[in-house]
């Protein structure tokens, strides 16, 4: 079964910083693109950014570069999310997606439809003074 | 980035009614639009990929259309397990952005 384990709920001051976990298990981990993705309450989604395990390349969104870093540790098939200088605004439920690159047609041409097939639990973080 | 824009934002449906959803884009994606529902405290689950096509394990009651800059999710007959949150995202861009999300309630 596949599987996405995230880490637990975190409390953290404003100006202290973030790691989050996320165990893949029942695929091979290496062979798929980690997505990041939260959800302020009561709000809709907002992609992070990306890594590929295999060799740990990095997309990050502009929302959030220079504050956030991805990595991935494929010895155990965990990535990790950290986020910097929290502020009250990153309160919020931090997924980790899966993405699935489906070989489909489109426009009469071959092509890749990148979904997230697979989701972490959602780990809460509260920033908080 | 592309804008995502879900209307309605909410709305209040019976089981057996037929129900859309719209998604439209800031500029045109082609068919690379990707339906999710959430449940509360839950994360996501794809239902639709490329517009159109059902992602395995889901229901056939639901499906999807469109392409360019307009997209439609359809629930042919509404369950009570279909009560959730339903998103578009684009993937046309490497930069993923969601729609902001359209609360059914049954």
């Amino acid at each position: 079964e596949v599987q996405l384990v995230q880490s637990g709920t975190e409390v953290k001051k404003p100006g202290e910083s973030l790691r989050i976990s996320c165990k893949g298990s029942g695929y091979i981990f290496t062979n798929f693109w980690m997505a990041w993705v939260r959800q302020m309450p009561g709000k809709g989604l907002e992609w992070m950014g990306i890594i590929y395990p295999g060799d740990s390349d990095t997309r990050y969104s502009p929302s959030f570069e220079g504050r956030v870093t991805m990595s991935a540790d494929k010895s155990i098939n965990t990535a990790y999310l950290q986020l910097n200088s929290l502020e009250a605004s990153d309160t919020a439920l931090y997924f980790c997606a899966r993405r699935s690159d489906i070989d489909v047609v489109v426009d009469g041409s071959n092509s890749h439809a990148k979904t997230f097939d697979m989701w972490g639990q959602g780990t809460m973080v509260t920033v908080s003074s | 980035d592309i804008q995502m824009t879900q209307s309605p934002s909410s709305l209040s449906a019976s089981v057996g009614d037929r129900v859309t959803i719209s998604c439209r884009a800031s500029q045109t994606i082609s068919t690379y639009l990707n339906w999710y529902q959430q449940k509360p405290g839950k994360a996501p689950s794809l239902l639709i990929y490329t517009a159109s096509n059902l992602q395995g394990g889901a229901p056939s009651r639901f499906s999807g259309s469109g392409s360019g800059t307009d997209f439609t999710l359809t629930i042919s007959s509404l369950q009570p397990e279909d009560s959730a949150t339903y998103f578009c995202q684009q993937s046309y861009s490497n930069r993923v952005t969601f729609g902001q999300g359209t609360n059914l309630e049954i």
